[in-house]
């Protein structure tokens, strides 16, 4: 089955700072990737997306990840950080259906 | 705002009782799906429907049920609730169905199981 890990909880960052945050997913066939934030007390927004191309995706606001199929990893990245970046932030696959496989979450915690 | 509406905002109701969650798609989009987010299982696929008809199932409890009506609304229906079906509620919607349409999602429903 696949499944979706993210080894950090919880990170505390000050303003400028950067950021990674870790993405591993298990599935040995072609995945599409995402990232989505949910902001305080917000719905669900995409960040970024991979179907296909260029490993290194750009997104919104300044965030972008990097497919490495070799670690099965996706991490998301972001040079500096700002104080409206915290969020919880979901690593997301799916192969093969249309169903969204969801990591448990990491919550950015960015302080002036 | 993502267009994806859902009523209501919240729900506070008791255990054994039955409820129903509604979720309007983006004006155009065919595709409704329906997640559960809660603190010990995290965001959890339950059902999508495609063009009111059911397209695949996730880990939906039988005391659970879903439909797509033909205006595409959709509504979830939850039945002998349990102190742990306490979560938010989260439907999306897409334009189409398959792996490569972007979901997008409502404000969600936040059920208290009491």
């Amino acid at each position: 089955a696949q499944s979706v890990s993210q080894h950090n909880h919880h990170v505390i960052l000050s303003e400028a700072a950067s950021l990674e945050l870790g993405c591993n997913y298990s599935y040995g066939g072609t995945v599409n990737l995402f990232w989505y934030v949910q902001y305080p007390g917000q719905h669900l927004q995409l960040l970024l997306k991979y179907f296909s191309g260029d490993p290194l995706v750009k997104g919104i606001k300044g965030f972008e990840a990097e497919f490495i199929k070799s670690k099965f990893s996706f991490n998301l990245r972001k040079p500096s950080v700002q104080w409206s970046d915290t969020a919880e932030y979901f690593c997301a696959v799916n192969a093969r259906t249309d169903k969204l496989i969801f990591g448990t979450g990491t919550r950015l915690q960015v302080f002036p | 705002d993502s267009g994806v509406t859902q009523t209501p905002k919240h729900l506070i109701t008791a255990t054994g009782q039955r409820v129903t969650l509604r979720c309007s798609p983006r004006s155009g989009d065919l595709s409704v799906y329906w997640y559960q987010q809660s603190l010990d299982q995290g965001l959890q696929f339950l059902i999508q429907y495609y063009n009111g008809e059911e397209r695949a199932k996730g880990n939906i409890l039988e005391r659970f049920s879903a439909q797509q009506f033909p205006d595409l609304h959709s509504e979830l229906n939850l039945s002998s609730l349990e102190l742990g079906d306490s979560a938010l509620y989260f439907c999306a919607s897409s334009v189409g169905a398959g792996v490569y349409n972007e979901q997008f999602f409502g404000p969600g429903t936040r059920l208290t199981v009491l």
